[in-house]
C-alpha cells in the first residue's frame, strides 16, 4: 500500500485559494488518489477522487502530474467552515475486497482565519 | 454521494460489558466494509476488513477475539467490542464502497464509545 506524505498543518485566510500537496512516490498502477475532509467527532467526508491529470467538482480540484507520484488538492476561496483535517489516500479501486483498504496518514490540519 | 450510517452514534457502558455497533450502506451494496478506530487528535487506524459471508481480516495488533466483526448481508456489518475496558474508549468509524471499479469509499458518521 502506498504511503502518503503531506504537511502537518497549513494556515490560510478567508477567501484565499488553498493548495495542499501530497506525495505518494510508491503509487501502484491500480491506485486511485482520494481526498477526505474530517471535522472533529465526525467521519471523513469524501471531497474528490482521481486517477490522472485533473479532476474538478463543485467543491475542489485535484491535480495529478503524469508520473502520479504526487497530487494537489485545490480549495478555491476557503471560508472559516473549511477549517478541518484533510487526508490524502491512495488505494486500489479497481477491484473489490481487501485490496482497496485505505491506510490513513497524519493528514493536514487546515486552519482558516478571518 | 453514497450514504453510510452507523448506530448508535454514541454509547456509554460499564467495564466488562459488550457493545455492538452497526454499520449500514443505505443506497448501495458492499461486499467489503472497513472498521477504523480513532483516538483524540490522532489519525484513523484501520482495525479490520469485513467481508460479506466470510471471516473478517484483522490488521496486525488488533485482537480478533475482542473485536468481533460480522458481515451479515451486503448492506450490514457489525462490530462487537467484547468485555470492554476504559482503554477501548474511542471513536469507531466504518466505511464501505460499491462494487464497480473506481467506486469511492464512503465513511459513516462514527460511534463514540465511552467505557466507564
Amino acid at each position: 500500500l502506498a504511503k502518503t506524505t503531506q504537511p502537518i498543518s497549513m494556515d490560510s485566510y478567508e477567501g484565499q485559494e488553498v493548495n495542499i500537496t501530497c506525495s505518494h512516490n510508491n503509487i501502484a498502477t491500480n491506485d486511485y488518489i482520494t481526498w477526505y475532509q474530517q471535522f472533529p467527532s465526525q467521519g471523513p467526508r469524501f471531497i474528490i477522487q482521481g486517477y490522472k491529470t485533473k479532476v474538478t467538482n463543485e467543491v475542489a480540484s485535484l491535480f495529478i502530474p503524469a508520473d502520479r507520484k504526487s497530487s494537489t488538492l485545490s480549495l478555491p476561496r476557503v471560508s472559516l467552515s473549511d477549517t478541518a483535517v484533510y487526508y490524502c489516500l491512495v488505494g486500489d479501486m479497481w477491484y473489490g475486497g481487501a485490496t482497496n483498504k485505505l491506510i490513513f496518514g497524519t493528514g493536514t490540519l487546515l486552519a482558516v482565519q478571518p | 454521494g453514497a450514504v453510510v450510517s452507523q448506530h448508535p452514534s454514541w454509547v456509554i457502558c460499564k467495564s466488562g460489558t459488550s457493545v455492538k455497533i452497526e454499520c449500514r450502506s443505505l443506497d448501495f451494496q458492499a461486499t467489503t466494509m472497513f472498521w477504523y478506530r480513532q483516538f483524540p487528535k490522532q489519525s484513523l487506524m484501520l482495525m479490520a476488513t469485513s467481508n460479506e459471508g466470510s471471516k473478517a481480516t484483522y490488521e496486525q495488533g488488533v485482537e480478533k477475539d475482542k473485536f468481533l466483526i460480522n458481515h451479515a448481508s451486503l448492506t450490514l456489518s457489525t462490530l462487537t467490542v467484547t468485555s470492554a475496558h476504559p482503554e477501548d474508549s474511542s471513536f469507531y468509524i466504518c466505511s464501505a464502497r460499491g462494487e464497480q471499479p473506481g467506486d469511492t469509499q464512503y465513511f459513516g458518521p462514527g460511534t463514540r464509545l465511552t467505557v466507564l
